[in-house]
């Protein structure tokens, strides 16, 4: 079964400074997704960032972007020119990229315990 | 809709007792999932559906635990008896379709629930 690993519950950072949440998983799959969610106060999951594995280029939105290890299977995101709306929890999370209905993956996500963000006027 | 919605948007009720929580994916999302948020913990899948496939219920933590989904849209959870344990928020997610694992999740913002 897989597993995702987030080993730092808080992180605080200076605002316009740059933050980097680590994230490790645990797969025998070739093939998969994973992604980074922001949850601020409001409970709204919303998704920052997708990496494909079988792109090896690192996935880049805007101040975010991805260090994607796969061999290493580490998937940290760093925040750049950090804001503080960008205070939230921070989870990480894997997917089969391949969705079966013989009793194998279903397409559910898989996530970690998440990282607390704080962000320092 | 635009997003997907859930009610309540929290729930207080005694131990016990008898909740519903209902979930209204986005139109045309066929795929369907309930997570639970502990205090200080990540997501932990419960039950998802897809079209009219029957539910994948393996993540259900107890026979108190139900769900269904009425039309492949309207969703509904229900836990009965409740206990202090299921105190938790309560995630719903749709997406386009279960078939890739290119297709993203959108949350709604979710249900608290508290059990005295």
């Amino acid at each position: 079964a897989q597993t995702v690993t987030q080993s730092q519950p808080e992180m605080s950072v200076q605002e316009a400074e740059t933050v980097t949440l680590s994230c490790t998983y645990d797969t025998s799959e070739s093939d998969y997704y994973l992604f980074w969610y922001k949850q601020p106060p409001s409970r709204q999951m919303i998704l920052v960032i997708r990496q494909e594995a079988y792109k090896q280029q690192n996935a880049t939105e805007n101040r975010f972007s991805v260090n994607f290890q796969k061999a290493a299977k580490s998937f940290s995101l760093k925040i750049s020119d950090s804001q503080l709306g960008d205070a939230a929890m921070y989870f990480c999370a894997y997917r089969s990229a391949y969705v079966r209905w013989d009793g194998g993956s279903q397409g559910n996500l898989i996530f970690g315990k998440g990282t607390k963000l704080s962000v320092k006027p | 809709g635009a997003g997907v919605s859930q009610s309540p948007s929290n729930k207080v009720t005694e131990k016990g007792k008898d909740v519903e929580l209902r979930c209204d994916p986005i139109s045309g999302h066929t795929a369907l999932y309930w997570y639970r948020q502990s205090l200080g913990q990540g997501l932990e899948f419960l039950i998802y559906f897809q079209g009219n496939s029957a539910p994948d219920k393996s993540g259900l933590p107890s026979d108190r635990f139900s769900a269904e989904r009425t039309g492949g849209s309207v969703s509904t959870l229900t836990i009965q008896r409740t206990q202090q344990e299921d105190s938790a928020v309560y995630l719903c997610a749709s997406s386009r379709g279960a078939s890739s694992g290119a297709n993203v999740l959108t949350f709604g913002a979710g249900s608290r629930l508290t059990v005295l």
